[in-house]
């Protein structure tokens, strides 16, 4: 398998644009898991999905953010509008169930100028 | 809430022996512990889990006491390519916070 795959890898914004990140989970991974990583705050869980249904967004830090899975393999991440405070890596996770190990992707490096 | 405690960095040489004991007061009876590596620039990989007493594999071993309120991480004979921060978890019972990673331990290996 080819792990979890993002895209992309980098992005650089503007303020006010629409960024989408991308994730492809593991192939018979039930649960997806997207965090957010910077200096300050460390690695933020934003929000997890099982069986492709949204189980806590508690972390989502604001109504700009959204995310979706219309399916077992693939999950996108939305910041309308965006700001510079977004920027951050964002990193996308799987595991076979809910709680087991999870494998993080590559992650996306945001940079909103 | 599924909290952790855990020294926030450690210093070693290459050869040594490292230990990483992680905090866990309020672990659940079904819970296992899972440890992560984490270098810079790449999300944390899974180094190994645990429920009691000890367990090992070609990366570390995990040493649990029979209370289960604290983990060790033993990573033998440490390389410079062990700098890296490890972070320990457990579901506790479910939900987010069991998901939370905290600030981890950034462990520095020097020559």
């Amino acid at each position: 398998d080819a792990g979890v795959i993002q895209s992309p890898r980098h992005e650089v914004t503007e303020m006010g644009q629409e960024v989408t990140l991308r994730c492809k989970p593991i192939s018979g991974h039930n649960s997806l898991f997207w965090y957010r990583q910077t200096m300050m705050r460390g690695l933020e869980l934003l929000i997890y999905f099982n069986n492709n249904v949204p189980i806590d967004d508690s972390g989502m830090p604001e109504d700009r953010f959204s995310a979706k899975m219309p399916n077992a393999s693939f999950s996108t991440l939305k910041i309308q509008p965006s700001e510079p405070r977004d920027s951050a890596v964002y990193f996308c996770a799987s595991s076979f169930e809910l709680y087991y190990e999870q494998y993080f992707g590559p992650g996306t490096r945001l940079t909103v100028t | 809430l599924a909290k952790t405690t855990q020294p926030v960095s450690m210093d070693s040489y290459e050869g040594q022996e490292v230990n990483i004991t992680c905090s866990h007061n309020n672990i659940a009876t079904n819970d296992y512990i899972t440890w992560y590596q984490q270098f810079p620039s790449q999300g944390p990989r899974f180094i190994i889990q645990g429920y009691k007493t000890k367990v090992t594999n070609e990366v570390a071993s995990l040493f649990i006491p029979a209370d289960r309120k604290s983990s060790t991480l033993s990573l033998p004979r440490v390389s410079l390519s062990d700098t890296a921060v490890y972070y320990c978890l457990f579901p506790s019972g479910g939900g987010a916070d069991g998901l939370t990673f905290g600030k981890g331990t950034h462990l520095i290996i020097q020559p």
